[in-house]
């Protein structure tokens, strides 16, 4: 069974930095790109990053480029985001997801809660 | 504002057909990209609804099934029913932006 848990949420003040961990189990994790999508609370999804399967190629939502940083351990299986100089704005569950062959988002985390306030 | 667009609501009586559109770009949608769906309850992650443009993944009903035509694509639900009052967005690849894209998400109500 394909599983993804994020972790690494939780109350910070705005400039801060927060790591925010995916681990995922069930499949083959090299063979995937993978994403971090953020949802503030009552609004829709917006997509933040992205990382292919070796973790040689990256790209950013203009919201968060320069700030954030997405990385992968394949040996751990995991995903990471590094958020660094955290606005008001960045509050929001993130997501991680795997993309599938035709590009779309088959398997979700259930998210986890990142508070940027003073 | 989202690149895709989205009604922000729709909603019909149980049995009833509904559809949501997604409307995008040259850069997007009409770029070739293809267009996915997610349906995401109250409370939960977004599940994958529709994926390159009409396949359901094996869980979902054939209730449900999109469509794509020049920059715009579109989810249609029939027969509705009650557990279908869910929020709903479409999700593109953008070449300009080098991203996913998603739309501002439509919340469907069964009256």
């Amino acid at each position: 069974e394909v599983q993804l848990v994020e972790s690494g949420g939780g109350l910070v003040q705005p400039g801060g930095s927060l790591r925010l961990s995916c681990a995922v189990s069930g499949f083959t994790f090299i063979d995937y790109w993978m994403h971090w999508v953020r949802q503030a609370p009552g609004k829709g999804l917006v997509w933040v990053a992205r990382i292919n399967g070796d973790g040689s190629s990256t790209s950013y939502a203009d919201a968060v480029k320069g700030r954030i940083i997405i990385s992968r351990d394949n040996a751990k299986n995991t995903v990471f985001l590094q958020m660094n100089s955290l606005r008001v704005d960045d509050s929001a569950v993130y997501y991680c997801a795997r993309e599938d062959s035709v590009s779309s988002f088959d398997s979700w985390g259930q998210g986890t809660l990142v508070t940027v306030s003073s | 504002q989202s690149v895709l667009t989205q009604p922000p609501s729709v909603s019909g009586a149980p049995g009833q057909r509904v559809t949501i559109s997604c409307t995008g770009s040259s850069s997007n949608i009409g770029a070739g990209s293809d267009v996915h769906w997610y349906q995401q309850l109250p409370g939960t992650a977004p599940k994958l609804l529709i994926y390159g443009n009409t396949n359901r993944p094996s869980w979902v009903p054939d209730r449900f099934s999109g469509s794509k035509s020049g920059t715009s694509a579109s989810l249609a639900i029939t027969g509705l029913q009650a557990e279908d009052e869910a929020d709903y967005y479409c999700q593109s690849y953008d070449s300009s932006l080098s991203g996913s894209v998603f739309g501002g998400g439509t919340k469907l109500t069964v009256l």
